[in-house]
């Protein structure tokens, strides 16, 4: 089946720092990826679609110029958590899909962030 | 407002027992309906999805599912858990034909006994 991996699965970085994290489909060329957010208790929150190549298209609410998403090819997408602070201290968790795959999202292990 | 509620935040059953998850939706529109699984150190992975014809899907693992209408409803179903179905489980509503724009329940974690 299509596998999505992320990296790293968990980090620790200080406040004020940023933070990437990436995101791959092993074995498919993934058309759009998605990012999401998910609190302790709650739901996956989606933050942003990205199409390659394209500008990533934000929710409401979401600060793209904290959360700069790049879809730089089929298979990579990165996540950059720039000036990173306590309160983005969250599992972040990437999918992607493949309109020849029936459109399925296929979802990503989770990246854990910690900001000190 | 489209949401999903998923009204059990944990559930534990013993293992062999039968187990219903429950999922209510509010959606303006037809609604695509989706039920994952969510193992720790795993990606969520798609138990089943309904779109239309038969209320009633069938789906990965011994799942199911029964789309009621008048109750804005998608119970999953399982009549013998096993242990290894231990983990937290999502009802996502989705849009048209395709999967963008889930919009997620927050979760039902299920426990199993021996």
């Amino acid at each position: 089946g299509a596998v999505v991996s992320q990296h790293p699965s968990r980090v620790i970085c200080k406040s004020g720092t940023s933070v990437k994290i990436e995101c791959r489909s092993l074995d498919f060329q993934a058309t759009t990826m998605f990012w999401y957010r998910q609190f302790p208790k709650k739901s996956l929150m989606l933050m942003a679609t990205s199409n390659e190549g394209s500008k990533a298209t934000y929710e409401q609410g979401v600060e793209k110029d904290k959360f700069l998403i790049n879809h730089a090819s089929l298979t990579l997408s990165t996540l950059t958590v720039t000036s990173a602070h306590p309160e983005d201290s969250s599992f972040y968790i990437c999918s992607a899909s493949y309109r020849f795959l029936g459109d399925e999202q296929y979802f990503g292990p989770g990246t854990r962030l910690t900001v000190t | 407002a489209q949401s999903v509620t998923q009204p059990d935040i944990h559930i534990t059953v013993s293992e062999g027992a039968s187990l219903e998850l429950r999922c209510n939706y509010s959606y303006g529109a037809t609604p695509y309906l989706f039920w994952y699984v969510q193992s720790p150190g795993q990606g969520l992975q798609l138990l089943l999805k309904y779109f239309s014809g038969d209320t009633l899907v069938q789906g990965i693992k011994g799942f199911e599912a029964e789309f009621k209408r008048s109750q804005s409803s998608f119970n999953l179903r399982k009549p013998s858990v096993h242990w290894s179905d231990a983990a937290e489980y999502f009802c996502a509503v989705g849009a048209s034909y395709n999967t963008d724009k889930l919009i997620f329940g927050t979760g039902t974690r299920l426990q199993v006994f021996p």
